[in-house]
């Protein structure tokens, strides 16, 4: 079965630092989206993206975040300069038709990248 | 702002129970899904929904759209059916895209 691969698993970083995280959505996918969740609360949404371009993005979402797929099959999720609340599980998520539409429309999640700033 | 509450927060049950989990939000949505969370963090969706009802296995989701409702129910529930099961929505109109999520329902089955 199709699957949405991220790397690291687990990232450690000092505070100021910038870390970026990496996913591999299932290729005939068009749509992908980041969301975060910080140990013990909800899942975020922060970002989603088509056509090279962001086509949604949260109030999270800050200048000290960007994404951008470079390569065709890689979709990254940059972070600038890290600071203590950015501690999180990163989960990039793909679907093949844009999620606000009704249908058959699966929404693949990857296993999450653990991002913890000292 | 669009609120999706979930009750209850936290559920146990015997093995073979017949378990729902309920999902109530604010404004008009497009879609709704339910997603599993397993204890080591993964994600994997369940359904989505935009009306009715849907099956999958032991699990079944319904909607109303009227009452802005969703229920969950799994049957003849199992202990590796332990997991955060999370309700989610897209709202409706200007082509959102992002999913405004519950904070989820922890349930554990116990043997």
């Amino acid at each position: 079965e199709p699957e949405v691969t991220q790397t690291p698993s687990h990232q450690v970083t000092q505070m100021g630092q910038e870390v970026i995280l990496r996913c591999v959505p299932i290729s005939n996918h068009l749509y992908f989206y980041w969301y975060r969740q910080i140990l013990g609360q909800k899942v975020e949404f922060l970002v989603s993206f088509y056509n090279n371009e962001i086509s949604e993005k949260s109030e999270i979402f800050d200048d000290q975040f960007s994404v951008e797929r470079p390569d065709g099959s890689n979709f990254t999720l940059k972070i600038r300069s890290t600071k203590l609340e950015d501690s999180a599980m990163y989960f990039c998520a793909s679907t093949r038709a844009k999620l606000s539409l009704s249908g058959a429309n699966v929404l693949t999640f990857g296993a999450g990248s653990r991002l913890t700033v000292l | 702002k669009n609120e999706v509450e979930q009750s209850p927060q936290n559920l146990t049950a015997q093995e073979g129970e017949f378990i729902t989990i309920n999902c109530s939000y604010s404004v008009g949505i497009s879609a709704l899904h339910w997603l599993q969370q397993h204890p080591g963090g993964g994600i994997v969706s369940l359904f989505m929904l935009s009306s009715g009802k849907k099956k999958h296995g032991r699990l079944i989701a319904t909607i109303n759209i009227q009452e802005k409702h969703s229920s969950l129910h799994i049957t003849a529930s199992h202990p590796r059916d332990s997991a955060v099961y999370i309700c989610a929505v897209i709202v409706s109109g200007g082509g959102a895209d992002g999913l405004t999520f519950g904070k989820g329902t922890h349930l554990i089955i116990q043997p």
